[in-house]
């Protein structure tokens, strides 16, 4: 049983370059989001999606894109990385809304120079 | 927006100790959950519970919503139980919003 699979477990980057966080999940689950956890902090939510085609924003969307084509998949993409989205980076997904049972990736360390 | 607290920041205890952690929010909810992230850094869902008690071995959880408060209690701990304790919660919408979290420390 998979869950929930985030790919790449660890990434650096150089302030300008882009990349895509993956985020796939084999449970059949309708919402996905993103999470960033910073010290101190807690998890502050990114984006989140209610199902394929649609998506929202977060407490934190500034910076970030994402895209929902498939119940499967959820990616979350930089597109022009800066310092200050050094941090560690979780994919969650749940049945049906957050007013169900969450499921969590094992998190992407991102650290951008 | 809502806001999450929890109590104590930092916990350690020995091994074989009693403990409780609080968590207080400040508005109606719809939904509470607690998760526990190891020193791996890996979230792992301990408990889905709006309100009422729910037990799981040696942990326990206890939400009552009309006061605003929830609690986890860990009994006869043991040095895996070491990690940050978090709860979570959602209000009228579909976001999650999670509190900062109880860092636990088990000794031997």
């Amino acid at each position: 049983n998979a869950g929930v699979t985030q790919t790449p477990k660890f990434q650096v980057l150089k302030t300008g370059q882009s990349m895509t966080l993956q985020c796939a999940q084999d449970m059949n689950h309708e919402y996905m989001s993103w999470y960033r956890q910073d010290p101190g902090m807690g998890l502050r939510l990114i984006h989140y999606s209610v199902g394929a085609g649609i998506t929202d924003q977060g407490e934190v969307p500034n910076g970030y894109n994402v895209s929902r084509s498939t119940t499967e998949d959820f990616p979350l993409r930089l597109l022009s990385a800066a310092p200050s989205q050094t941090s560690v980076y979780f994919c969650a997904s749940s049945y049906n809304g957050m007013n169900t049972e969450a499921f969590f990736g094992q998190g992407t360390r991102l650290t951008v120079v | 927006g809502i806001q999450v607290e929890q109590s104590p920041p930092d916990l350690i205890l020995q091994e074989g100790a009693n403990s409780t952690l609080r968590c207080n929010f400040s508005d109606s909810v719809n939904n509470l959950q607690w998760f526990h992230q190891n020193p791996w850094g890996q979230l792992i869902n301990l408990f889905y519970i709006p309100s009422g008690t729910k037990q799981n071995g040696r942990l326990s959880a206890t939400t009552v919503a009309t006061e605003r408060y929830s609690l986890l209690y860990i009994s006869s701990s043991q040095t895996t139980d070491s990690g940050v304790y978090f709860c979570a919660v959602t209000y009228n919408t579909d976001k999650l919003i999670f509190g900062t979290g109880t860092r636990l420390q088990v000794f031997p």
